[in-house]
C-alpha cells in the first residue's frame, strides 16, 4: 500500500491562477479531508467527504472546490489563487467516519507559494 | 477562536529529562487525538483516547484523558533526541458537524543531547 499520496510535492503560484492539488488513497478509506496548515495556527479543515459524491465544507472553504467522483481521488482545486492560500496542504484518510478508534492517515503535504 | 488550547507552544530540554504538554479546552469531545509532526511530512497518530478518565501508555510516552472529555496531557519519560518533533492533539467532536477534527497549534519539542 501506498497509503496517501499527494502532488505535486511543491508549487509555486502566481495571483489568479487556478491549479489542482491531487490526493489518492489505495486504502479503500470512506472519509477524506483537506487541511491547511499554516504558522502558530495548527491544522484548519477545509474541506471534508464521507463518500464518492458526497462532500461538505470545513472551516476555511472559502476559495477551495473539491469533488469526489471515485472512492480513491479527492482533488482540492484553488479556483484564483491568492497570497492568503500560501501555505502546506495536507490530505487526511480515514476507513470509517462512524468508528473513532480508526486511524486517520495523512499524506507527505504540498507546499504551495502564491506570489 | 480556538478550539483547543496547547501549551507550551515552544519545549526545549535536554536528554533524559521528563516533560508534560497539555491541551485544554472548554468544549466536550467524543475523542482526542494526539499526531507527532516530522519536518516537511505529515502528521502521524500516535494515540487516540475516548474514554473520560482513560489512560493510555507507548512506551516512554503517557496519554490522559480529562475526566469530563476536555482536555488531555501528554508526557514523556526520559526524553530522548528522537522525541523532537511536534505534537498536535486533535478532539473529534461528534455533536455538531460529524467526525469533525479540530486541532490545536501544536508544541514544538526540542530534546538537546
Amino acid at each position: 500500500n501506498a497509503g496517501v499520496t499527494q502532488t505535486p510535492k511543491f508549487q509555486v503560484l502566481k495571483t489568479g491562477q487556478s491549479m489542482t492539488l491531487q490526493c489518492a488513497q489505495d486504502m479503500n478509506h470512506e472519509y477524506m479531508s483537506w487541511y491547511r496548515q499554516d504558522p502558530g495556527m495548527g491544522l484548519r479543515l477545509i474541506h471534508y467527504s464521507v463518500g464518492a459524491g458526497i462532500t461538505d465544507q470545513g472551516e476555511v472553504p472559502n476559495g477551495y472546490n473539491v469533488s469526489r467522483s471515485t472512492t480513491e481521488d479527492f482533488p482540492l482545486r484553488l479556483l484564483s489563487a491568492a497570497p492568503s492560500q500560501t501555505s502546506v496542504y495536507f490530505c487526511a484518510s480515514r476507513r470509517r467516519l462512524a468508528a473513532r478508534s480508526d486511524t486517520q492517515y495523512f499524506g507527505p503535504g504540498t507546499r504551495l507559494t502564491v506570489l | 477562536t480556538q478550539l483547543l488550547e496547547q501549551s507550551p507552544q515552544f519545549l526545549s530540554i535536554q536528554e533524559g529529562e521528563n516533560l508534560t504538554v497539555y491541551c485544554n479546552s472548554s468544549s466536550v469531545f467524543s475523542s482526542l487525538q494526539w499526531y507527532r509532526q516530522e519536518p516537511g511530512e505529515g502528521p502521524v497518530l500516535l494515540v487516540t483516547v475516548v474514554t473520560g478518565g482513560e489512560v493510555k501508555k507507548l512506551k516512554r510516552l503517557t496519554f490522559q484523558f480529562g475526566d469530563a472529555r476536555k482536555d488531555s496531557s501528554l508526557h514523556i519519560t526520559a526524553a530522548q533526541t528522537g522525541d523532537t518533533g511536534l505534537y498536535l492533539c486533535a478532539g473529534e467532536d461528534r455533536g455538531s458537524t460529524l467526525g469533525r477534527l479540530y486541532f490545536g497549534r501544536g508544541t514544538q519539542l526540542t530534546v538537546w543531547p
